[in-house]
């Protein structure tokens, strides 16, 4: 079974730049996750998909940040402008419907804002 | 709202020495249990969970933990660890049922020495 994708692995930009990351989920999960991961913390979510639809975005930074998921498959997380402390690691991550909550995560993309 | 705090930053141990990571978690409902391994620029692996039933869960590389209700801890025990077991592990808690989220802890850095 193909796990979850994420493109790129790394990325380095200069702040105010736009960047956009790509997440394609286990085939057949339903819901999909955006993490943000700064160095030396756990993840937070940014953003969770039930199908193409948002069950939660309490913690996105709606000015900034934007991610969408068209026919309920891939993800796309934009930033737009970048800040410098908007390094961090973005975890995309999938699971089945509940009560099988156990979430498979992709390796990440490494964020550098300079 | 559902909180976690690993109690520990960072552990050192010997190799083949008994290892506990600490997690404890807050909140005003039920919830389900996880602990997850982050190895050096990876994704989260899962290492097991709990959901409901037997409060000791074992999980994969030997790991097991218990669910203590009454303190609400979720400790994560390895009997003999190996020098790779070292990574770091995060704690997280979700109410349970729904599409709710995963919320983790700051995380331990367990670093095993020969």
């Amino acid at each position: 079974e193909a796990g979850v994708a994420q493109s790129p692995r790394y990325k380095i930009i200069e702040k105010r730049q736009s960047v956009a990351f790509w997440c394609n989920p286990i085939s057949g999960h339903a819901t999909l996750y955006w993490y943000q991961q700064i160095l030396g913390q756990g993840p937070k979510l940014l953003i969770q998909f039930q199908n193409n639809g948002v069950v939660d975005d309490s913690q996105l930074p709606k000015d900034r940040f934007s991610a969408e998921r068209l026919k309920g498959v891939d993800s796309t997380l934009k930033i737009q402008p970048a800040k410098l402390e908007d390094s961090a690691v973005y975890l995309c991550a999938s699971s089945l419907d509940p009560p099988n909550t156990e979430a498979f995560f992709g390796q990440g993309t490494r964020l550098t804002v300079v | 709202a559902q909180s976690v705090t690993q109690l520990d930053s960072q552990v050192p141990v010997f190799e083949e020495a008994p290892v506990e990571l600490r997690c404890n978690y807050s909140s005003s409902v039920s919830v389900y249990l996880f602990w997850y391994v982050q190895y050096p620029n990876q994704g989260l692996q899962l290492l097991l969970k709990y959901l409901s039933g037997s409060t000791l869960v074992k999980g994969i590389n030997g790991f097991e933990a218990e669910f203590n209700k009454s303190q609400t801890s979720f400790h994560l025990r390895k009997p003999s660890v190996h020098i790779s077991d070292t990574a770091e592990y995060f704690c997280a808690v979700s109410r349970s049922g729904g599409y709710n989220k995963l919320i983790f802890g700051a995380g331990t850095r367990l670093a095993v020495h020969p």
